[in-house]
C-alpha cells in the first residue's frame, strides 16, 4: 500500500521559533499533498491543499504567511510554522493522493507543543 | 458541500458485530464514501471506500444503498483494539479543498471486554 512518511513526530520549540515539518511519500508521486491540523478530542481541520510545482490553496481563516507550505517535488511536501506561538500549538496531519486515486493516505502526524 | 452525519459515540462489547451509520444528503454523482480509522496521536487510516451497494474487504464491510444518502459500516467480531475514533468522508480526493476532504466530528468507537 502506498506509505506516507511524516517527520518529526514530536517537536517542542520556544515561541517565535519556526518549525518546519516534512512530508513524503514513499512509494508513489503526489500529485496532491493536503496539511492538517487536530486540537484534542476534535476532527481533522483541513488547513492547506497543495499540488508540486504551483502554490498552496489555503482555506478560509488559515494565514499562508503564517503556515507556509512547499511542495517542491511529486514526494515531498513541506509545512513551516512561522513565529510559532502557543496557540499553534497542535497535532498536524499530512496526507497524499495521487492521479487516478480517491484515497487519501496519511502521514502518522506531528505533535507541536510551543512553550 | 457534501457533509456527513455521525453519531458521537457508540459502544459495544468484544465478539460482536458494530455497524456504523454516516448520512450524506447532499452526495454527488461522482462522489464515493470513504471510511478511515484513527486512533489517538496517530494519522487516519483508510478502512474502506465505496461507491454503491456493497463492498467488503478483510476488516469490513460497506452497505450503501441505492440512493447514496447513507452508507453504514459493518465491523464483524470487533476487538478492543477497534477502539478508534471512525470517520465517513465523501467526496474525490483529486478536487482537493473542503468540497471533498472535510472531516466530521467522526463517531467514537468504546469495544469493553
Amino acid at each position: 500500500g502506498a506509505v506516507v512518511s511524516q517527520h518529526p513526530s514530536r517537536v517542542i520549540c520556544k515561541s517565535g521559533t519556526s518549525v518546519k515539518i516534512e512530508c513524503r511519500s514513499l512509494d508513489f508521486q503526489a500529485t496532491t499533498m493536503f496539511w492538517y491540523r487536530q486540537f484534542p478530542k476534535q476532527s481533522l481541520m483541513l488547513m492547506a491543499t497543495s499540488n508540486e510545482g504551483s502554490k498552496a490553496t489555503y482555506e478560509q481563516g488559515v494565514e499562508k504567511d503564517k503556515f507556509l507550505i512547499n511542495h517542491a517535488s511529486l514526494t515531498l511536501s513541506t509545512l513551516t510554522v512561522t513565529s510559532a506561538h502557543p496557540e499553534d500549538s497542535s497535532f498536524y496531519i499530512c496526507s497524499a493522493s495521487f492521479q487516478g486515486n480517491e484515497k487519501l493516505f496519511f502521514g502518522s502526524g506531528t505533535q507541536l507543543s510551543v512553550l | 458541500l457534501a457533509k456527513t452525519t455521525q453519531p458521537i459515540s457508540m459502544d459495544s462489547y468484544e465478539g460482536q458485530e458494530v455497524n456504523i451509520t454516516c448520512s450524506h444528503n447532499n452526495i454527488a454523482t461522482n462522489d464515493y464514501i470513504t471510511w478511515y480509522q484513527q486512533f489517538p496521536s496517530q494519522g487516519p487510516r483508510f478502512i474502506i471506500q465505496g461507491y454503491k451497494t456493497k463492498v467488503t474487504n478483510e476488516v469490513a464491510s460497506l452497505f450503501i444503498p441505492a440512493d447514496r444518502k447513507s452508507s453504514t459500516l459493518s465491523l464483524p467480531r470487533v476487538s478492543l483494539s477497534d477502539t478508534a475514533v471512525y470517520y465517513c468522508l465523501v467526496g474525490d480526493a483529486r478536487r482537493g479543498g473542503a468540497d471533498g476532504l472535510t472531516f466530521g466530528k467522526g463517531t467514537h468507537l468504546i469495544i469493553q471486554p
